[in-house]
């Protein structure tokens, strides 16, 4: 079966930071590009950041460049979102999710809550 | 991009059809065939049911159905049955994806 597990997610204080980690099964991680999406309470969905299949080029939204960096270990079978400078605004259920195209996405895992407050 | 606005929640009888719309902007449901639908069953993973506009993905049940017309999109949804209850979402891009807020499915 084709499966994404987060794992990782917890509460967190503004101004701290936390890795996301999403293991794939049942099919081989370096052969998809992959991406992180999110959903805040009350709020819809927004992509969060992109990785190419060897993980060299990487895509952001404007609101976590700069402190949120994806990365993969394709020997793993394993992605990553490494967050930093968290904002109460980040609060959300994370989502990492496998390209089937461009700006498609065909397999999603159930998420990862990442609450934070002080 | 602007967003794109769905009806919060749509519940039909089991065998009926029901209908969800997703109504964007001239600048991105009506001007490109670049929406993809998904399903999300309670406490499970989302999962891509439609993409570029009313293409099915491999596995995906013919009793979902997804059509355009200028700005708004449509997801249909026949022979309803009680596995299909959830929450559903449409999506699109130009220059970044642009998700809907979702719309409740109910099943009677």
């Amino acid at each position: 079966e084709v499966l994404l597990v987060e794992s990782g997610g917890g509460l967190v204080q503004p101004g701290g930071s936390l890795t996301l980690c999403c293991v794939a099964s049942g099919f081989s991680l370096d052969s998809y590009e992959m991406n992180w999406a999110r959903q805040g309470p009350g709020k819809r969905l927004e992509w969060v950041a992109y990785s190419s299949t060897s993980g060299s080029t990487t895509y952001y939204a404007d609101s976590v460049k700069g402190r949120f960096t994806i990365s993969r270990d394709n020997a793993k079978n394993s992605l990553y979102l490494q967050m930093s400078s968290l904002r109460v605004e980040d609060t959300a259920v994370y989502y990492c999710a496998r390209d089937f195209r461009a700006y498609v996405y065909d397999i999603w895992g159930q998420g990862a809550l990442v609450n934070v407050s002080a | 991009q602007s967003a794109l606005t769905q009806p919060a929640s749509v519940s039909g009888s089991p065998g009926q059809s029901i209908t969800i719309s997703c109504t964007g902007s001239s600048s991105d449901i009506g001007g490109y065939d670049y929406v993809s639908w998904y399903q999300q069953p309670p406490g499970k993973a989302p999962k891509l049911i439609i993409y570029d506009v009313s293409n099915r993905p491999s596995g995906i049940s013919s009793r979902f159905s997804g059509s355009k017309s200028d700005n708004t999109a449509s997801l249909t949804i026949s022979g309803l049955q009680a596995e299909d209850e959830g929450h559903y979402f449409c999506s699109t891009y130009t220059t970044s994806v642009v998700f809907g807020g979702g719309t409740k499915v109910t099943v009677l």
